[in-house]
């Protein structure tokens, strides 16, 4: 298993680009989640996935779309980037029900900076 | 709502000297807890966590929690630090129940001295 994969790993966008942050699991787990890391914040979630279908969002979700169209991979899209989405994005997921929905698998990362 | 404290954005111990790294969480109703701790340039990896089961937790790589309802704390330990268990640490607390929203302390980097 490859777990959960990220790509790229690092990106700089200029203000008001678009792009697509890939994230993709090979677990078959239902739930996946996208989460931002900022300096001396800890990590907030932006949207998340109760499975393909069905997204909803998290704290933080402005400027941010997602979709889920299949189990594998859950995507998040920033339409009109912004020097306040630079940030390290972490893409997580688990199994669905307890317990196992406890233990979330996280990504290796995608560092992106906006000028 | 819920919230995570983290006491210290640093610690500092030496090799084989004792790990006590603190979180304190708000919750209004019983809560589940977790640490997570990321190396350099990585995702993050569950240490261990705390789901109203026992309420001493034990975790990989020799690490321990508590979880004390009348303290609202959930402090991680270990007896004897090593050179590896150099990295962050994330405390964070979710409610019972489907998708797991994690709400993270801000951190603690473990800094390990010879």
């Amino acid at each position: 298993n490859a777990g959960v994969t990220q790509t790229p790993k690092f990106q700089v966008l200029k203000t008001g680009q678009s792009m697509t942050l890939q994230c993709a699991q090979d677990m078959n787990h239902e739930y996946m989640s996208w989460y931002r890391q900022d300096p001396g914040m800890g990590l907030r979630l932006i949207h998340y996935s109760v499975g393909a279908g069905i997204t909803d969002q998290g704290e933080v979700p402005n400027g941010y779309n997602v979709s889920r169209s299949t189990t594998e991979d859950f995507p998040l899209r920033l339409l009109s980037a912004a020097p306040s989405q630079t940030s390290v994005y972490f893409c997580a997921s688990s199994y669905k029900g307890f317990p196992l929905s406890y233990e979330q698998y996280f990504g290796p990362g995608t560092r992106l900076t906006v000028t | 709502a819920q919230s995570v404290t983290q006491l210290g954005s640093h610690v500092s111990v030496s090799e084989g000297a004792l790990v006590l790294l603190r979180c304190n969480y708000s919750s209004s109703v019983p809560p589940y807890l977790f640490w997570y701790v990321q190396y350099p340039n990585q995702g993050l990896q569950l240490l261990l966590k705390y789901t109203s089961a026992a309420t001493l937790v034990k975790g990989i790589n020799g690490f321990e929690a508590e979880f004390k309802k009348s303290e609202t704390s959930f402090h991680l330990t270990k007896p004897s630090a090593h050179m590896s268990d150099a990295a962050e640490y994330f405390c964070a607390v979710s409610q019972p129940g489907g998708f797991q929203k994690l709400v993270f302390g801000t951190g603690t980097r473990l800094l390990v001295s010879p």
